[in-house]
């Protein structure tokens, strides 16, 4: 069975710094990998995705991944952040011709401004 | 942009009631999930569907809870006797398998106090 784990569990920063959190996963196989937002008090949002490819991809608000496939990995990062970026963040993965995602733990990011 | 929609977006119920949570798959999509957040833990998966019938489901979906897809549209997640420890958001995904680039579509969730 696939796992993610998500080491950093509450991310403080000041505004301005730059963001790293990390991802990384446990699979046999081709995964398609995800990083969702949670603002407190809502949805899910997608903020970036990767299938195959470039492996480093760029989303929304900034943000970017890299997958490295040697080591399981794919970490979010933004070179600085903003008060407004004060969310929960899951690295989710789902195999091919899958929808069921696994759910990382989540980091809680803090940025004071 | 089509979404996956839920309803209602509050739901408080006593104890030991039934609920049921209601969703809106996006039409061309085969694949519908429940998904499970109390508050303050991670995303959990409950269960998949296809083809009218349970693909999947983990050990939180036990016999208090069902699904169904009553109409061509609609896609329900059932708690026969609520429990306090059933209060968390619930998420209502769909997705269209296409090769190897599968993404599920999450809707907006619905949040389920029990008291």
């Amino acid at each position: 069975a696939q796992s993610v784990s998500q080491h950093n569990h509450h991310v403080i920063l000041s505004e301005a710094a730059s963001l790293e959190l990390g991802c990384n996963y446990s699979y046999g196989g081709t995964v398609n990998l995800f990083w969702y937002v949670q603002y407190p008090g809502q949805h899910l949002q997608l903020l970036l995705k990767y299938f195959s490819g470039d492996p480093l991809v760029k989303g929304i608000k900034g943000f970017e991944a890299e997958f490295i496939k040697s080591k399981f990995s794919f970490n979010l990062r933004k070179p600085s952040v903003q008060w407004s970026d004060t969310a929960e963040y899951f690295c989710a993965v789902n195999p091919p011709n899958a929808g069921k995602s696994t759910f990382g733990d989540g980091t809680t990011l803090t940025v004071k401004p | 942009e089509p979404e996956v929609t839920q309803t209602p977006s509050h739901q408080v119920t006593q104890m030991g009631q039934e609920v049921i949570l209601r969703c809106v798959p996006i039409s061309n999509h085969l694949y519908f999930y429940w998904y499970r957040q109390i508050l303050g833990q991670k995303v959990e998966f409950l269960v998949s569907f296809y083809n009218n019938e349970i693909s999947e489901k983990s050990e939180i979906f036990d016999d208090q809870f069902s699904v169904e897809r009553p109409d061509g549209s609609n896609f329900t997640l059932k708690i026969r006797s609520t429990k306090l420890e059933d209060s968390a958001m619930y998420f209502c995904a769909s997705s269209k398998p296409t090769g190897g680039n599968t993404e599920a579509f999450f809707g907006q969730g619905t949040r389920l106090t029990v008291v």
